[in-house]
């Protein structure tokens, strides 16, 4: 069963316009969530992160918030700028230097 | 990058032939980790390592070995490819008091 899931395969927002990409996990003991980012034939590079004991981390444009409750999580995009355009890939892993378990990917399109 | 290289970057092989994939590091890090990307299904993990001779097996596992003679070389061993495993590889290393993962830029791996 799949423990990080990430629903929407794809997401197309305007140049300018906030991009929001879901992800929901089903593993109550991960304690610490991640966004990566990949373009076409590069490794994942790592965006943002943030520890289950806050609700919100925020890096430039990039804010990821958390509501543990409902075991889920969203990435803010503002404003979006093509270069944006990419496969985001939500993960999250248990305390200590556990594996990431990985979503299936959103990617996503900035159109100018 | 965090240092990590793979080799080859890409490679083209026939059913039934043994093929290793090498992950290099030059930062001395502990943990380091095979996955294979794949459409719909996301990053998959393979095998791990948390230290030399010390590896752990992952989700997908079934058809790989991997070996750790060194810290700064973890290896991934396809003992007899199948089609099925056509896909892109990634080694991804761990940095001690970090919870993110740095990802190397892949192989490219096609079984005819």
């Amino acid at each position: 069963d799949q423990q990080v899931k990430q629903n929407s395969p794809s997401l197309s927002v305007q140049e300018g316009r906030i991009s929001i990409l879901n992800c929901d996990y089903t593993n109550s003991m991960f304690d610490y969530f991640l966004w990566y980012k990949k373009y076409p034939a590069e490794g994942p590079t790592f965006l943002i992160s943030i520890s289950s004991i806050k609700d919100k981390n925020e890096d430039g444009r990039f804010t990821v918030f958390l509501n543990k409750s409902a075991k889920h999580l969203s990435l803010h995009i503002v404003p979006s700028q093509p270069g944006d355009s990419a496969v985001y890939f939500c993960a999250a892993r248990k305390s200590g230097n556990t594996p990431l378990v990985f979503g299936k990917g959103t990617r996503l399109s900035v159109i100018a | 990058d965090a240092g990590i290289t793979q080799s080859p970057r890409h490679k083209v092989t026939e059913t039934g032939t043994p093929v290793t994939l090498r992950c290099h590091q030059t930062e001395n890090h502990r943990y380091m980790y095979w996955y294979r990307q794949d459409p719909g299904h996301g990053l998959r993990l393979i095998h791990y390592s948390y230290g030399v001779k010390d590896t752990d097996k992952g989700e997908v596992s079934d058809g790989y070995s991997v070996s750790r003679s060194k810290t700064e070389d973890f290896l991934l061993t396809l003992e007899s490819a199948t089609s099925s495993q056509t896909s892109v590889y990634f080694c991804a290393i761990s940095v001690h008091g970090q919870e993110t993962q740095y990802f190397g830029p892949g192989t490219r791996l096609l079984v005819l």
